[in-house]
């Protein structure tokens, strides 16, 4: 099994739409959560942290299931400007998932 | 600027070549990491330093790859023997403490010909 797999992807919405994305890890001592930004050629920004109690950003909302051992995170209100690849990661270990490609169109 | 820099930015050399990369972390960040990512896929981890110790290296490291981080400041990666299969963007990354967000450079991308 992967340390982290992530949804393969990719999710085509429209504009407006409503995506989620999950990602499962296998270190059940993982502490900390994080969800990046990746646009095309370029190198992975953070978008957010995920805090147990489950936290949010404006459009994003980022979630912990620590029983499950997966964090998600949901994008409400999709812009164009939100077409990227999200990649999760697991920090101590620091292995990132493959990235879930979201596109989304006009 | 006081962002995580890679050095080079491109790197295009011949099936056999050495290549090496350099990367400067954020100053003070202790932890200092190296990815390869093709295209498609998510960053696999090669390597990690904190502070001058090499703490893990991932089995994708081979022999032909090594690491340093002399002084707990820059790092570099160096390639022997370059193989086309070795083509792909080298990210490097860097945080303070262990649990705390890693801050990529724009990363070099190496094209072996």
């Amino acid at each position: 099994r992967k340390e982290v797999e992530q949804d393969p992807g990719p999710f085509n919405v429209p504009e407006g739409a409503t995506v989620a994305f999950n990602c499962t890890y296998s270190n059940s001592a993982s502490q900390s959560f994080f969800w990046y930004r990746q646009d095309c050629r370029k190198e992975p920004k953070l978008l957010m942290s995920v805090y147990s109690s489950g936290n949010e950003d404006g459009r994003f909302t980022a979630q912990l299931n620590r029983a499950s051992q997966y964090i998600s995170l949901l994008i409400r209100d999709s812009k164009l400007s939100d077409s990227a690849t999200y990649l999760c990661v697991v920090k101590q270990d620091m292995r990132f998932g493959a990235g879930t490609r979201l596109t989304v169109k006009p | 600027d006081t962002g995580v820099s890679q050095d080079p930015r491109h790197k295009i050399t011949k099936r056999g070549q050495n290549v090496t990369f350099r990367c400067d972390p954020i100053s003070e960040h202790n932890r200092l990491y190296w990815y390869r990512q093709t295209l498609g896929q998510g960053p696999e981890f090669l390597t990690y330093f904190q502070n001058e110790a090499q703490l893990e290296k991932s089995r994708l490291l081979s022999d032909r790859f090594s690491a340093e981080r002399p002084k707990g400041s820059f790092s570099t990666l160096e390639i022997q023997r370059t193989e086309q299969g070795d083509s792909a963007m080298y990210l490097c990354a860097s945080s303070p403490t262990l649990n705390t967000e890693a801050f990529f450079g724009q990363g070099t991308r190496l094209t072996v010909v």
